[in-house]
Protein backbone atom coordinates (compact mmCIF):
# COMPACT_ATOMS: atom_id res chain seq x y z
CA UNK A 1 0.00 0.00 0.00
CA UNK A 2 0.84 3.42 0.35
CA UNK A 3 3.19 5.20 2.69
CA UNK A 4 5.35 7.95 3.13
CA UNK A 5 8.90 7.81 5.13
CA UNK A 6 10.19 11.28 6.43
CA UNK A 7 13.77 12.19 8.00
CA UNK A 8 13.98 11.46 12.12
CA UNK A 9 13.89 14.34 13.86
CA UNK A 10 13.68 16.50 15.38
CA UNK A 11 15.71 19.49 13.40
CA UNK A 12 17.26 22.72 14.85
CA UNK A 13 18.58 25.06 13.15
CA UNK A 14 19.98 29.27 13.56
CA UNK A 15 17.72 31.84 11.79
CA UNK A 16 18.78 32.20 8.14
CA UNK A 17 19.95 28.81 7.95
CA UNK A 18 19.23 26.42 5.06
CA UNK A 19 16.58 23.76 5.20
CA UNK A 20 16.11 20.30 4.13
CA UNK A 21 13.61 18.00 5.19
CA UNK A 22 13.99 14.71 3.10
CA UNK A 23 10.36 12.60 2.16
CA UNK A 24 10.19 9.34 -0.13
CA UNK A 25 6.98 7.70 -0.85
CA UNK A 26 6.00 4.14 -1.80
CA UNK A 27 3.26 3.95 -4.02
CA UNK A 28 1.67 2.90 -7.50
CA UNK A 29 0.46 4.87 -10.12
CA UNK A 30 1.11 8.61 -9.90
CA UNK A 31 0.21 9.89 -6.04
CA UNK A 32 -0.06 13.62 -5.88
CA UNK A 33 2.22 15.04 -3.09
CA UNK A 34 1.91 17.29 -0.59
CA UNK A 35 3.65 18.91 2.52
CA UNK A 36 1.91 20.18 5.39
CA UNK A 37 2.29 22.23 8.69
CA UNK A 38 0.96 21.98 12.19
CA UNK A 39 1.81 25.08 14.22
CA UNK A 40 0.89 24.07 18.07
CA UNK A 41 -2.21 24.11 19.31
CA UNK A 42 -3.62 24.06 15.61
CA UNK A 43 -4.65 21.54 12.79
CA UNK A 44 -2.52 21.25 9.78
CA UNK A 45 -2.21 23.59 6.73
CA UNK A 46 -1.21 23.17 3.63
CA UNK A 47 2.07 24.38 3.01
CA UNK A 48 2.74 23.25 -1.12
CA UNK A 49 1.67 20.60 -3.32
CA UNK A 50 2.69 18.71 -6.71
CA UNK A 51 0.52 16.71 -9.01
CA UNK A 52 2.69 14.94 -11.72
CA UNK A 53 6.54 14.45 -12.27
CA UNK A 54 8.79 16.92 -12.13
CA UNK A 55 6.45 19.36 -10.89
CA UNK A 56 7.79 21.76 -8.07
CA UNK A 57 5.53 23.46 -5.33
CA UNK A 58 6.54 26.38 -3.75
CA UNK A 59 4.68 28.94 -1.43
CA UNK A 60 6.18 31.25 1.77
CA UNK A 61 9.96 30.24 0.62
CA UNK A 62 9.66 26.43 0.53
CA UNK A 63 9.45 24.61 -2.30
CA UNK A 64 9.61 20.87 -3.08
CA UNK A 65 10.26 19.04 -6.55
CA UNK A 66 8.12 15.72 -7.34
CA UNK A 67 11.24 12.87 -8.60
CA UNK A 68 9.19 9.79 -9.48
CA UNK A 69 12.83 8.59 -10.35
CA UNK A 70 13.90 8.55 -6.77
CA UNK A 71 10.11 8.39 -5.51
CA UNK A 72 11.01 11.76 -3.38
CA UNK A 73 9.64 14.94 -2.41
CA UNK A 74 11.96 17.22 -0.27
CA UNK A 75 11.01 20.19 1.51
CA UNK A 76 13.34 22.87 1.15
CA UNK A 77 13.95 26.71 2.25
CA UNK A 78 17.09 29.11 1.94
CA UNK A 79 16.90 30.96 4.69
CA UNK A 80 14.59 29.88 7.70
CA UNK A 81 12.88 32.21 10.27
CA UNK A 82 12.01 31.99 14.03
CA UNK A 83 8.19 31.33 12.66
CA UNK A 84 9.42 28.37 10.53
CA UNK A 85 8.89 26.37 13.86
CA UNK A 86 6.64 23.82 13.93
CA UNK A 87 5.59 20.25 12.67
CA UNK A 88 5.95 19.89 8.78
CA UNK A 89 4.00 16.48 7.30
CA UNK A 90 4.70 14.70 4.17
CA UNK A 91 1.77 13.30 2.53
CA UNK A 92 0.47 11.57 -0.49
CA UNK A 93 -2.81 10.61 -1.94
CA UNK A 94 -4.44 8.78 -4.79
CA UNK A 95 -1.77 5.95 -6.27
CA UNK A 96 -3.54 2.64 -4.47
CA UNK A 97 -6.35 4.91 -2.38
CA UNK A 98 -9.20 6.33 -4.30
CA UNK A 99 -10.63 10.08 -3.01
CA UNK A 100 -9.17 12.20 -0.90
CA UNK A 101 -7.73 10.13 1.46
CA UNK A 102 -4.24 11.28 2.33
CA UNK A 103 -1.11 9.08 3.86
CA UNK A 104 1.08 10.72 6.19
CA UNK A 105 4.93 10.63 6.85
CA UNK A 106 5.72 10.65 10.83
CA UNK A 107 6.13 14.77 11.03
CA UNK A 108 9.47 16.56 11.40
CA UNK A 109 9.56 18.77 14.22
CA UNK A 110 11.57 22.33 13.10
CA UNK A 111 12.79 24.57 15.92
CA UNK A 112 14.62 27.47 14.62
CA UNK A 113 16.76 29.79 16.98
CA UNK A 114 17.50 33.47 16.82
CA UNK B 1 -15.46 32.02 3.76
CA UNK B 2 -15.38 30.59 7.35
CA UNK B 3 -13.06 27.65 7.54
CA UNK B 4 -13.33 24.01 8.79
CA UNK B 5 -15.00 24.31 12.50
CA UNK B 6 -14.86 21.84 14.82
CA UNK B 7 -16.44 20.82 18.39
CA UNK B 8 -15.57 20.82 20.95
CA UNK B 9 -11.96 21.50 21.10
CA UNK B 10 -11.90 19.86 24.44
CA UNK B 11 -13.16 16.58 25.71
CA UNK B 12 -12.89 14.64 29.09
CA UNK B 13 -13.57 11.12 29.14
CA UNK B 14 -13.52 7.92 31.00
CA UNK B 15 -12.44 4.68 29.86
CA UNK B 16 -16.39 2.79 28.53
CA UNK B 17 -18.10 5.60 27.88
CA UNK B 18 -18.70 6.71 24.58
CA UNK B 19 -17.97 10.39 22.79
CA UNK B 20 -19.58 12.45 19.58
CA UNK B 21 -17.06 14.83 18.34
CA UNK B 22 -18.83 16.86 15.24
CA UNK B 23 -17.13 18.96 12.23
CA UNK B 24 -18.80 21.41 10.01
CA UNK B 25 -17.05 21.27 6.63
CA UNK B 26 -16.31 25.06 4.47
CA UNK B 27 -19.16 26.01 2.86
CA UNK B 28 -19.54 24.00 -0.83
CA UNK B 29 -17.23 21.32 0.45
CA UNK B 30 -19.34 18.27 0.40
CA UNK B 31 -16.32 15.69 1.14
CA UNK B 32 -15.11 15.18 4.73
CA UNK B 33 -12.56 12.94 6.20
CA UNK B 34 -11.47 12.44 9.80
CA UNK B 35 -8.27 11.59 10.70
CA UNK B 36 -6.45 10.68 14.57
CA UNK B 37 -3.07 11.89 15.50
CA UNK B 38 -1.40 10.43 18.28
CA UNK B 39 2.40 10.50 19.34
CA UNK B 40 2.84 7.24 18.65
CA UNK B 41 1.16 6.33 15.84
CA UNK B 42 0.94 9.80 14.00
CA UNK B 43 -1.69 10.67 11.47
CA UNK B 44 -4.18 8.14 10.74
CA UNK B 45 -7.52 8.06 8.23
CA UNK B 46 -10.58 7.11 9.44
CA UNK B 47 -12.84 7.20 7.05
CA UNK B 48 -14.55 9.37 4.65
CA UNK B 49 -17.81 10.54 3.87
CA UNK B 50 -19.58 12.63 0.54
CA UNK B 51 -22.87 13.02 0.31
CA UNK B 52 -23.78 11.05 3.40
CA UNK B 53 -22.44 7.90 2.26
CA UNK B 54 -18.91 6.87 3.82
CA UNK B 55 -16.85 6.58 0.99
CA UNK B 56 -13.48 5.05 2.33
CA UNK B 57 -12.69 3.56 5.84
CA UNK B 58 -9.45 3.03 7.69
CA UNK B 59 -7.95 0.81 9.58
CA UNK B 60 -9.74 1.13 12.84
CA UNK B 61 -11.96 -0.86 15.34
CA UNK B 62 -15.69 -0.77 14.88
CA UNK B 63 -16.19 1.24 17.84
CA UNK B 64 -15.22 4.00 15.61
CA UNK B 65 -17.86 5.32 13.55
CA UNK B 66 -19.25 8.35 11.68
CA UNK B 67 -21.71 9.96 9.39
CA UNK B 68 -22.35 12.91 7.23
CA UNK B 69 -25.75 15.05 7.28
CA UNK B 70 -27.57 16.41 4.22
CA UNK B 71 -25.96 19.69 4.78
CA UNK B 72 -22.41 18.30 4.48
CA UNK B 73 -21.99 18.68 8.69
CA UNK B 74 -20.60 15.21 10.16
CA UNK B 75 -19.88 13.72 13.07
CA UNK B 76 -17.38 10.36 14.82
CA UNK B 77 -18.39 8.52 17.37
CA UNK B 78 -16.59 6.16 19.38
CA UNK B 79 -18.18 4.19 21.77
CA UNK B 80 -16.72 2.01 25.20
CA UNK B 81 -13.99 4.46 24.84
CA UNK B 82 -9.92 3.28 25.93
CA UNK B 83 -7.27 4.81 27.30
CA UNK B 84 -5.59 4.76 23.83
CA UNK B 85 -8.03 6.26 21.97
CA UNK B 86 -6.80 9.52 23.61
CA UNK B 87 -6.01 11.83 20.75
CA UNK B 88 -6.45 15.03 18.65
CA UNK B 89 -9.29 14.04 15.83
CA UNK B 90 -8.45 16.38 13.03
CA UNK B 91 -11.55 16.99 10.71
CA UNK B 92 -11.08 17.91 7.04
CA UNK B 93 -12.85 19.21 4.30
CA UNK B 94 -12.46 18.61 0.38
CA UNK B 95 -14.34 20.28 -2.23
CA UNK B 96 -14.21 17.62 -4.61
CA UNK B 97 -15.27 14.00 -4.78
CA UNK B 98 -12.36 11.77 -6.26
CA UNK B 99 -9.46 11.98 -7.81
CA UNK B 100 -6.10 11.95 -6.60
CA UNK B 101 -5.37 16.03 -6.18
CA UNK B 102 -7.87 16.43 -3.87
CA UNK B 103 -7.36 19.61 -1.38
CA UNK B 104 -7.86 19.13 2.06
CA UNK B 105 -8.60 21.80 4.34
CA UNK B 106 -7.92 20.65 8.25
CA UNK B 107 -10.05 22.00 11.35
CA UNK B 108 -8.12 22.64 14.56
CA UNK B 109 -9.34 19.09 15.76
CA UNK B 110 -10.47 18.53 19.17
CA UNK B 111 -8.46 17.05 22.03
CA UNK B 112 -9.65 14.02 23.86
CA UNK B 113 -8.29 12.64 26.58
CA UNK B 114 -9.51 9.34 28.10
CA UNK B 115 -9.14 9.18 31.51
Amino acid sequence: GNSVTQMEGPVTLSEEAFLTINCTYTATGYPSLFWYVQYPGEGLQLLLKATKADDKGSNKGFEATYRKETTSFHLEKGSVQVSDSAVYFCALSGGETSGSRLTFGEGTQLTVNP
Amino acid sequence: KAGVTQTPRYLIKTRGQQVTLSCSPISGHRSVSWYQQTPGQGLQFLFEYFSETQRNKGNFPGRFSGRQFSNSRSEMNVSTLELGDSALYLCASSPRDSGSYNEQFFGPGTRLTVL
